[in-house]
């Protein structure tokens, strides 16, 4: 397996666009995380799905972020609109329910807004 | 709850020294110990974990981390760095939760 794939690697946008982070994780992990990670507050997770349903989103910042999970092979992170305070680097990460005490991580994307 | 304290948020340590990198825990529950590595530009990696049974853990590249009931500790040790080990270390528990929380992090800089 190639592991989590994340895309885009990079992302600069202006103040105010829309932003769409994508993730595929491990075929047949049932879990997936998205993570934030900034210098000020260390990695922060956002939301987890189990089974493509959410789970808890409890550690989204606020009504301008979303996450979907349409199928088990693809999940979404939005930001609509975006603003400079969510710049950071975003992972996603995935584990299996027969593995439960490792989770794979993605590269991440680093996003700027400006 | 559950809670991960890194003391260090920087450890500059020359080539071939040894390093310790500190975590301390706590939780109300029994726990699962890891730690990850970062590498510039890339994702965590899963070190090693403490899952139960042996307090000293081996994990790859060479590192060893110890369980420390008593003192809430799972502190990362290496005897002798190079200097691809530059990166940062992320301690992280698990307890009665299916999410690990994770520390803030340690950049460890290897200097030649």
């Amino acid at each position: 397996d190639a592991g989590v794939i994340q895309s885009p690697r990079h992302e600069v946008t202006e103040m105010g666009q829309e932003v769409t982070l994508r993730c595929k994780p491990i075929s047949g992990h049932d879990y997936l995380f998205w993570y934030r990670q900034t210098m000020m507050r260390g990695l922060e997770l956002l939301i987890y799905f189990n089974n493509n349903v959410p789970i808890d989103d409890s550690g989204m910042p606020e009504d301008r972020f979303s996450a979907k999970m349409p199928n088990a092979s693809f999940s979404t992170l939005k930001i609509q609109p975006s603003e400079p305070r969510d710049s950071a680097v975003y992972f996603c990460a995935s584990r299996s329910e027969d593995s439960p005490q490792e989770a794979f991580f993605g590269q991440g994307t680093r996003l700027t807004v400006v | 709850a559950q809670s991960v304290t890194q003391l260090d948020s920087q450890v500059p340590v020359f080539e071939e020294a040894p390093v310790e990198l500190r975590c301390n825990y706590s939780s109300s529950v029994s726990v699962y110990l890891f730690w990850y590595v970062q590498y510039p530009n890339q994702g965590l990696q899963l070190l090693l974990k403490y899952l139960s049974g042996s307090t000293l853990v081996k994990g790859i590249n060479g590192f060893e981390a110890e369980f420390n009931k008593s003192q809430t500790s799972f502190h990362l040790r290496k005897p002798s760095v190079h200097i691809s080990d530059t990166a940062e270390y992320f301690c992280a528990v698990k307890g009665g939760s299916y999410i690990p929380t994770f520390g803030r992090g340690t950049s460890l800089i290897v200097h030649p």
